[in-house]
């Protein structure tokens, strides 16, 4: 069994471009999850996923989007970067959206 | 408002002795689960040990306990025997049965274990 699968590890990117980071689930896992995890904070809701449908969403601007695919993949879609925005993205699955999360290593992304 | 608190940025602690990281949490919410989390500076946050908030016993988990006291808010957790490989950013986490199920997560606490 296979567990949570991000990529890219780390990338950087310019203030204004786009980035789409991606998040392979666990195997069998239906929901996910992403968070963004400031340099000394803890991760921060952004929103969640379950059968490809946004099943919540945390307080971040509509310029942070997210897709789940069929077979339950993700990914995380940023326009318009800002250097706030650099952090560690962290992708977490789950069977259910009622707990038990597997987390990802996470994508570090450098706005500059 | 829901809320974690870890008011220790950074603690030390001798090999194989025991440690005690605070967590304070705030809810008005009568259902919830409180979790701790490690990270290593691999960044994957690997889950330790699970609290819900009508469980009588305190979690145990191997060498991680939780210190649940239920009327001070407080889930702190003890990690007994440390080793090497303990030291580690420590998360508490919140989450409620009602509305989206997502974490709240605090600040942290940085663990140094010593030789």
């Amino acid at each position: 069994e296979t567990g949570v699968t991000q990529s890219p590890t780390h990338l950087i990117k310019t203030r204004g471009q786009q980035v789409t980071l991606r998040c392979s689930s666990q195997s069998g896992h239906n929901t996910v999850s992403w968070y963004q995890q400031a340099l000394g904070q803890g991760p921060q809701f952004i929103f969640q996923y379950y059968r490809e449908e946004e099943n919540g969403r945390g307080n971040f601007p509509p310029r942070f989007s997210g897709l789940q695919f069929p077979n339950y993949s993700s990914e995380l879609n940023v326009n318009a970067l800002e250097l706030d925005d650099s952090a560690l993205y962290l992708c977490a699955s789950s069977l259910g959206a009622g707990g038990g999360y597997t987390f990802g290593s996470g994508t570090r992304l450098t706005v500059v | 408002a829901q809320k974690i608190t870890q008011t220790q940025p950074g603690m030390f602690v001798q090999e194989k002795e025991a440690v005690t990281l605070d967590c304070t949490y705030d809810t008005s919410d009568p259902s919830y689960g409180l979790f701790w989390y490690k990270q290593p500076s691999s960044g994957e946050m690997i889950f330790l040990i699970y609290q819900g908030s009508y469980d009588q016993q305190n979690a145990t988990e191997g060498r991680y306990s939780l210190n649940f006291q239920k009327a001070r808010k407080s889930a702190n957790l003890v990690i007994s025997a440390s080793q090497l490989g303990d030291s580690a950013m420590y998360f508490c986490a919140m989450t409620h049965t009602s509305g989206t199920y997502k974490y709240i997560f605090g600040t942290g606490t940085r663990l140094k274990v010593l030789a």
